[in-house]
């Protein structure tokens, strides 16, 4: 069966050091991967979206990696700071479907 | 530009009841998605309409249903509703579909008792 994994369990790191959040698929053949950030109550925000002939997107301290041979997805953030504290979604649409599938998310906690 | 206004922001439903939902998008967007959003099962996707015609749906009960009009604007319909229908219900908006940057709304919080 298709599956989108996300580590489940909170990431809670010190200000200032990179954050790093997997995504893992199984059974996709996805033509883009995206990634959302979501706060308490509120709806998804995009942030980055890479295409399944991309290696890597950078847009200023967020990293994104794709890679279509593991099936994973790597996002990092640089120099985090406490106001990057919320949860991570990665969202992949497959080839030929026009649905758009969420990961569970992964709570990013960053300490001052 | 203005972005993706949902109402009502909040409701409280009883069971068997039906509720309808409303999502205005992004000026010159064409597509709207719905989705819901429970604790349990994070965000599941309900269905995307593009000038007006429902373009895919995903595994939902026939009680959710939906609309959109010529001016982009969408409803979602749940009758007879559940206790499990309480959620966070978003729509997005973008200009062609599921496959570019999606813009979500806030979201209608429905509690069903």
């Amino acid at each position: 069966s298709q599956k989108i994994e996300q580590n489940s369990e909170a990431l809670n790191i010190q200000e200032g050091k990179t954050a790093t959040l997997t995504c893992n698929y199984t059974n996709y053949s996805p033509a883009y991967l995206q990634w959302y950030r979501q706060d308490p109550g509120r709806g998804p925000v995009f942030l980055l979206l890479i295409r399944e002939n991309e290696k890597e997107k950078r847009k200023e301290r967020l990293k994104v990696t794709f890679d279509t041979t593991l099936k994973q997805s790597l996002f990092h953030i640089t120099a985090s700071q406490p106001a990057d504290s919320a949860t991570y979604l990665c969202a992949l649409a497959d080839t030929g479907r026009r649905a758009l599938t969420f990961g569970s998310g992964t709570r990013l906690q960053v300490q001052p | 530009k203005a972005g993706v206004t949902q109402t009502p922001r909040y409701l409280i439903k009883t069971r068997g009841q039906q509720v309808t939902l409303s999502c205005s998008p992004i000026s010159g967007h064409r597509s709207v998605s719905w989705y819901q959003q429970t604790p349990g099962q994070g965000l599941q996707f309900l269905f995307e309409y593009f000038s007006e015609t429902q373009r895919n749906k995903g595994n939902f009960p026939g009680r959710f249903s939906g609309r959109q009009f010529s001016n982009s604007r969408s409803e979602m319909n749940v009758s007879t509703l559940e206790l499990g229908d309480s959620a966070l219900y978003l729509c997005a908006s973008s200009w062609q579909g599921v496959q570019e940057t999606q813009y979500f709304g806030p979201g209608t919080r429905l509690l069903v008792l």
